[in-house]
């Protein structure tokens, strides 16, 4: 059973369009995360949400607007996309979201291209 | 400051041997989780190894272990018995007591293990 998936794998899209990457987990977590993983592969934090509700927000576009209908599942929309969105990006999980010792693990990633 | 630090973009070994992998982290924290993560060329972030700032021992994971140096604040990935499916990059990762959202990752080493 995967324990963190992604859909899609691949998501090939124009400039200006609107799309949408989602996530579960079944491993009873209470908190899930977004990360953006560049062509440098430098990974780096977007979004993390505990039980529904969002507790980081980096410094990431409002294009950019995560949803989770339940604990078990979030999803990133990403309006009007840019060519710099290009990117991997990441969903992972976590028991909390408050204890430093909680490992994160990560969904198998979504291949963003933007032309 | 860079809070992790992976000096090391490249990396070689022979098959069968032992290799390390660096890593320096930088907290004012008492409290802090360091982990170790490895991509293979298919994309996915596969978790490998943790270590609590607390603990008197280093961990280990069959052949991977952590060599953790707590006053010189390095947590080195230690692979014994190197095999060609150990090609891949590995990021060190850290979560800090303080602010134990945000997992803040190195840029990376790609290993390379040659036949």
């Amino acid at each position: 059973d995967t324990a963190v998936s992604q859909t899609p794998k691949y998501l090939v899209t124009q400039m200006g369009n609107d799309k949408s990457i989602k996530c579960e987990q079944n491993l009873g977590h209470d908190t899930m995360y977004w990360y953006k993983q560049d062509s440098k592969k430098f990974l780096k934090i977007m979004f993390s949400y505990n039980n529904k509700e969002l507790i980081i927000n980096e410094t990431v576009p409002n294009r950019f607007s995560p949803k989770s209908p339940d604990k078990a599942h979030l999803n990133l929309h990403i309006n009007s996309l840019e060519l710099g969105d290009s990117a991997v990006y990441f969903c992972a999980s976590s028991l909390s979201w408050d204890y430093e010792t909680d490992t994160q693990y990560f969904g198998p990633g979504t291949r963003l291209t933007v032309l | 400051a860079q809070k992790i630090t992976q000096t090391q973009p490249g990396m070689f070994v022979q098959e069968k041997e032992a290799v390390t992998l660096d890593c320096t982290y930088d907290t004012s924290d008492q409290s802090y989780g360091l982990f170790w993560y490895k991509q293979p060329s298919s994309g996915e972030m596969i978790f490998l190894i943790y270590q609590g700032s607390y603990d008197e021992q280093n961990a280990t994971e069959g052949r991977y272990s952590l060599n953790f140096q707590k006053a010189r604040k390095s947590a080195n990935l230690v692979i014994s018995a190197s095999q060609l499916g150990d090609s891949a990059m590995y990021f060190c990762a850290m979560r800090e007591g303080s602010n134990a959202g945000k997992s803040t990752f190195g840029d990376g080493t790609t290993l390379t293990v040659k036949p």
